[in-house]
């Protein structure tokens, strides 16, 4: 089955750097992936989604990439603002006649110092 | 447009009972998903229904099962519980076979004692 691999576990950045959040996945039928926020205590929101037929989508200072060949996407915050701490999880999903397994890696602390 | 809703928010029971969790999808969603969220981990998905009928399942025991009624609510039921299912269950629903995004309700914490 699909293993999703992130990295860091923790990261901390002052008010105003970038953060950096890299996923890797081993199923090379998988074609959409997403990032979810989940502050503390709360449910995780899509925060931006790729499928395999794009290589980067940005949506304002959230942006992500995607290496079908290396099999590794990644998350780019720029500008960060203290209400982006929270715990990010990338995903990578194959879909298929309506159905979609989605796995998730197993979260990045994101800590913004102000 | 109502949000993904789930009862209980937190329970309590002893190894070997049985659980009940309830998920109210968000309106005009037909699928329904559900996973588990172990503390400090990533959502590990259970299963998912679609229109009715469980059409796809991942790495769980048969002690996990579940129903999906015509309103689209949804229900998952564990037998024989374990101290390892002490757990963040989360239900999550989507609008249609096209659409990626999942939409996750709150959560059901179950601590097994």
């Amino acid at each position: 089955g699909e293993n999703v691999e992130q990295h860091p576990s923790t990261l901390s950045v002052q008010e105003g750097d970038s953060a950096v959040i890299k996923c890797t996945y081993s199923d090379s039928a998988s074609n959409y992936f997403p990032w979810y926020k989940q502050e503390l205590g709360k449910r995780p929101q899509l925060i931006i989604d790729i499928r395999s037929n794009v290589g980067e989508k940005k949506d304002q200072r959230i942006a992500v990439t995607l290496n079908k060949t290396a099999k590794h996407f990644s998350l780019h915050i720029t500008e960060t603002q203290p209400e982006d701490s929270a715990v990010y999880f990338c995903a990578a999903s194959k879909e298929s006649g309506g159905y979609q397994k989605v796995t998730f890696g197993t979260g990045t602390k994101l800590q913004v110092i102000p | 447009e109502t949000g993904v809703t789930q009862s209980p928010t937190h329970l309590i029971k002893t190894r070997g009972q049985q659980v009940t969790l309830r998920c109210s999808s968000q309106s005009g969603h037909n699928t329904v998903s559900w996973y588990q969220q172990a503390l400090g981990q990533g959502p590990q998905f259970i299963f998912q229904y679609y229109r009715e009928e469980e059409n796809g399942r991942g790495n769980f025991p048969p002690r996990f099962s579940g129903l999906q009624f015509p309103n689209y609510s949804s229900e998952l039921n564990v037998n024989a519980l374990e101290l390892d299912d002490s757990a963040l269950y989360l239900c999550a629903s989507r609008g249609g076979t096209n659409t990626g995004e999942l939409f996750f309700g709150e959560g059901s914490r179950l601590t097994v004692l």
